[in-house]
């Protein structure tokens, strides 16, 4: 089965880029998908990704995808304190009607 | 519109007991899933329900879980009887059948002392 890796921690700077990497191993996932989670609160999706894209940008939120590598990464730019929250990576093999494979979340975290 | 809601927000019991969680999807939305997050770990699929219907619930620790949708609207999760390892986090989703979206509920928080 699928299996998704991210790290826990990551601490930034408030203004500077967050990079928030993830991995995975089924090459079969088609889309791959980025949710945030504060505290008290659901996940909320951020953005998604096919596998036949290389990247996509959405305002502030880069999203790339290597997928010889199996290696996801999320670019939030000019990172603010509203983006400290836990952002989970996720895998599925079909776009809708379809579980998620969910990483272990990492945590961000914003140095004033 | 309302979210995904989820009743209670936090349960303590004791090993041994019985629990059940309950989830209210967003009304018209045909898709429901449990998913649960274990002591800071990644978050895992429990199971799937289109309207009333299992789609498909390989997620299922054991058969101390039971999960129902009677109706096709909300759906109950119970834990009977309860075991230390199955304290974490649940959430609910729900999503229509034509869409792409997975609408998060807040968790319920379940402690088994």
């Amino acid at each position: 089965g699928e299996d998704v890796e991210q790290s826990l921690f990551l601490s930034v700077r408030e203004g500077d880029s967050s990079v928030i990497n993830c991995t995975y191993t089924d090459s079969s996932s088609t889309y791959l998908y980025w949710y945030k989670q504060e505290p008290g609160a659901g996940l909320q999706l951020l953005t998604y990704i096919f596998s036949n894209m290389d990247m996509k940008q959405d305002q502030r939120l880069t999203v790339l995808l290597n997928k010889k590598d199996k290696h996801l990464s999320l670019r939030i730019a000019d990172t603010q304190t509203g983006d400290s929250a836990i952002y989970f990576c996720a895998a599925a093999l079909y776009f809708g009607n379809e579980k998620l494979t969910f990483g272990t979340g990492t945590r961000l975290t914003i140095i004033p | 519109e309302a979210g995904v809601t989820q009743f209670p927000s936090h349960s303590v019991i004791e090993k041994g007991q019985t629990v059940t969680l309950r989830c209210d999807p967003i009304s018209g939305h045909d898709n429901l899933y449990w998913y649960r997050r274990v002591m800071g770990k990644e978050i895992k699929f429990l199971l799937h329900f289109v309207k009333e219907s299992k789609q498909d619930e390989s997620g299922m620790p054991n058969n101390r879980f039971l999960a129902e949708r009677t109706g096709g609207t909300y759906s109950t999760l119970k834990v009977q009887p309860a075991e230390l390892e199955d304290s974490g986090v649940y959430f609910c989703a729900s999503s229509l059948i034509t869409t792409d979206e997975q609408f998060f509920g807040p968790g319920t928080r379940l402690t088994v002392l």
